[in-house]
């Protein structure tokens, strides 16, 4: 079956512009996650989500970050005001119970220039 | 903050060799998980471990646990070239859903 997809692959942004990454997760995954991952390092949690209600944003470095699932399947991850500190990959995940494997997508890579 | 820490930072090995990874972290768990990671494939989950398992096997590869000691180890038996990819260890911390990671262990299968 498809797995998590994750559009765009790339995205350049110019500092100070909005941008949105979409994440489609496995079908019927209850379960979806947001991470951001820097050169070279692990992911960092952003935030949960349990069908549509986020349940953790504590991960979110800032309020310029939100992330919304509104009828429980695709979620989109929207920054405001792009800056060059936000330009890492950032993952999306899905898993059909919450303690087990999580199944990634191939991430949107972004830029800030 | 990431919980875990892999050891070594990167690791260059002819092929047919076996390559050992460590991972090392800071608070209780439920589980602990190995992802493999590289351009190709993305992120994808190896195997699982729970805290109560000292020992898992899943085809070449072989994960040990020691929660006294908090720390994990990943042998991959009889390496070939497209092993090559970063190794993360993911830990629960606990939490129900949130996972913690390493910063990886990069790893060259050298043909």
């Amino acid at each position: 079956g498809a797995g998590v997809s994750q559009s765009p692959r790339y995205k350049v942004a110019k500092r100070g512009q909005d941008v949105a990454l979409r994440c489609d997760p496995i079908s019927g995954h209850v379960s979806l996650f947001w991470y951001q991952q820097a050169l070279g390092q692990g992911p960092e949690f952003l935030t949960y989500f349990q069908n549509e209600a986020q349940l953790d944003k504590s991960g979110l470095p800032s309020d310029r970050f939100f992330a919304e699932r509104p009828e429980g399947s695709v979620s989109t991850l929207k920054i405001q005001r792009t800056q060059q500190e936000d330009s890492a990959v950032y993952l999306c995940a899905s898993s059909g119970t919450s303690r087990y494997e999580q199944y990634f997508g191939p991430g949107t890579r972004l830029t800030v220039t | 903050s990431q919980q875990g820490e892999e050891d070594p930072q990167a690791l260059s090995i002819q092929e047919g060799e076996n390559a050992t990874m460590n991972c090392s972290y800071k608070t209780s768990i439920n589980n602990l998980q190995w992802y493999r990671q590289n351009s190709g494939r993305g992120l994808v989950h190896l195997i699982l471990i729970r805290s109560n398992e000292r020992e898992k096997h899943s085809g070449r590869l072989r994960v040990t646990l020691d929660t006294s000691k908090k720390s994990s180890s990943l042998l991959i038996t009889a390496s070939r070239a497209a092993d090559t990819a970063s190794y993360f260890c993911a830990t629960d911390a606990g939490s129900n859903y949130q996972l913690i990671w390493g910063a990886g262990t990069k790893l060259i299968i050298k043909p």
